[in-house]
């Protein structure tokens, strides 16, 4: 079946680091993909999205990069700070007769060292 | 402006019992979606209302079931509860169906 995953479960770095979380997807007819933050005991939050007409798309210190061609999706942390850490998923969403459901993977833990 | 709220937030039960979980929208959005997130493990999509019908379905046995209220407030059910049940619930809220959604911190279920 389709399924999103990513490649590292956990990535430690050191503050100030700049971070990337890698994700691949399956379904190459997914429009829509999201990144989440969660933090421990608290629901997950959106971070940035990207639409599969754009290759890249910008935040405050978070880019997300979109290959089409092998189905990959990364999240750019730059200057990673302590409050950085916590679990980050990528979602990829299908337009279902005009929802977006998004389908998780497992996520990567990210520890950042002071 | 309130965020997404849900009750409780702990909870344990007994296999075979029942089970409501409830989830307060965030102010404006009539779109309600709820997830299972097993320890470990991404969110897994359950269902979706919109103006109190269902719009859409996971991969979740009908022991599963949800309501939406005019006040686009919404409950979980799930009876016969099994072990593997024990989870966090999550449930998300957005102004429509095809926007962002916010999540509420989760009822974290422990079936015993």
């Amino acid at each position: 079946g389709e399924s999103v995953g990513l490649h590292l479960p956990t990535l430690s770095v050191q503050e100030g680091d700049n971070s990337i979380i890698n994700c691949a997807y399956s379904n190459s007819a997914s429009d829509y993909f999201i990144w989440y933050k969660q933090e421990s005991g608290k629901g997950p939050q959106f971070i940035i999205d990207i639409r599969s007409n754009m290759d890249k798309r910008q935040g405050q210190r978070v880019t997300v990069l979109l290959n089409k061609t092998v189905k990959h999706l990364s999240l750019q942390i730059a200057a990673t700070q302590p409050g950085d850490s916590a679990v980050y998923f990528c979602a990829e969403t299908l337009n279902k007769g005009g929802s977006y459901i998004p389908t998780f993977g497992r996520g990567t833990s990210l520890i950042v060292h002071p | 402006e309130t965020g997404v709220t849900q009750s409780p937030t702990h909870l344990i039960k007994t296999r075979g019992q029942q089970v409501t979980l409830r989830c307060s929208s965030q102010s404006g959005h009539n779109t309600v979606s709820w997830y299972q997130q097993a320890l470990g493990q991404g969110p897994q999509f359950i269902f979706q209302y919109y103006r109190e019908e269902e719009n859409g379905r996971g991969n979740f046995p009908p022991r599963f079931s949800g309501l939406q209220f005019p006040n686009y407030s919404s409950e979980l059910n799930v009876n016969a509860l099994e072990l593997d049940d024990s989870a966090l619930y999550l449930c998300a809220s957005s102004p429509s169906t095809n926007y962002e959604q916010y999540f509420g911190p989760g009822t974290r279920l422990t079936v015993t």
